[in-house]
């Protein structure tokens, strides 16, 4: 069965400061992974993908995610962060080929000093 | 213009009784599902559609109940309220052949007293 883990329930970072969110998975084969992001009360929102191909990935808003697969890793980071950042932050992986059953980490809440 | 969306947004009721969500989306996605969110924000699947067929029906008490009248729509029906139903539901779309990414609805908040 497919599963995420994300070891980080809550991260505080500094505006401008660089960020590394973690996210483990365990799968059979080569998955499909995701980040969402969820603000407060508000649905989730894809910040990125990997199917396949290139191991680092580009999101939305200045986000990016490496695949390992040694490491059964996707790491979300940014470089800087911005005060709107603050916000849950999910990793998600689903089957290969796509299809219809994601599964969720338990989240990570950012949470951004300024 | 909302492409996922859901009603109502808030909805405060009483253990035992009978209430429903209702989700809609314009995207022309051929699968929908249910998500429920628990106080510790964990997501998990309840059910999914595809093209008004049940797809997915994960361990969930029969008191839910999904209905699909068309495959813009997936109504979530819930049968004798009670305290462990508080959560948010979250509606969701996306194209079964497409690539596993989801769509989602800003979610219905249910508190049962």
């Amino acid at each position: 069965a497919q599963s995420v883990t994300q070891p980080d329930i809550h991260i505080t970072v500094s505006e401008g400061a660089s960020l590394e969110l973690r996210c483990n998975y365990s799968y059979g084969a080569t998955p499909y992974l995701f980040w969402y992001v969820q603000s407060p009360g508000q649905g989730l929102q894809l910040l990125l993908k990997y199917f396949s191909g290139d191991t680092l990935v580009q999101g939305i808003k200045g986000f990016e995610a490496e695949f390992k697969r040694s490491q059964s890793s996707f790491n979300l980071r940014k470089p800087s962060v911005h005060w709107s950042d603050a916000a849950e932050y999910f990793c998600a992986v689903g089957p290969t080929g796509g299809g219809n059953k994601l599964t969720f980490g338990t989240g990570t809440q950012l949470k951004v000093e300024l | 213009d909302t492409a996922v969306s859901q009603t109502p947004k808030y909805l405060v009721t009483q253990m035992g009784n009978d209430k429903s969500i209702k989700c809609e989306q314009n995207l022309g996605h051929d699968t929908m599902y249910w998500y429920k969110q628990d106080s510790k924000k964990f997501l998990k699947i309840m059910f999914s559609y595809n093209n008004k067929e049940l797809i997915i029906n994960e361990t969930v008490p029969n008191r839910f109940s999904p209905k699909s009248p068309d495959k813009a729509h997936l109504n979530l029906h819930i049968n004798s309220l009670e305290l462990g139903d508080s959560a948010v539901y979250f509606c969701a779309s996306n194209d079964q052949a497409n690539t596993g990414e989801l769509f989602f609805g800003e979610g219905s908040r249910l508190t049962v007293l």
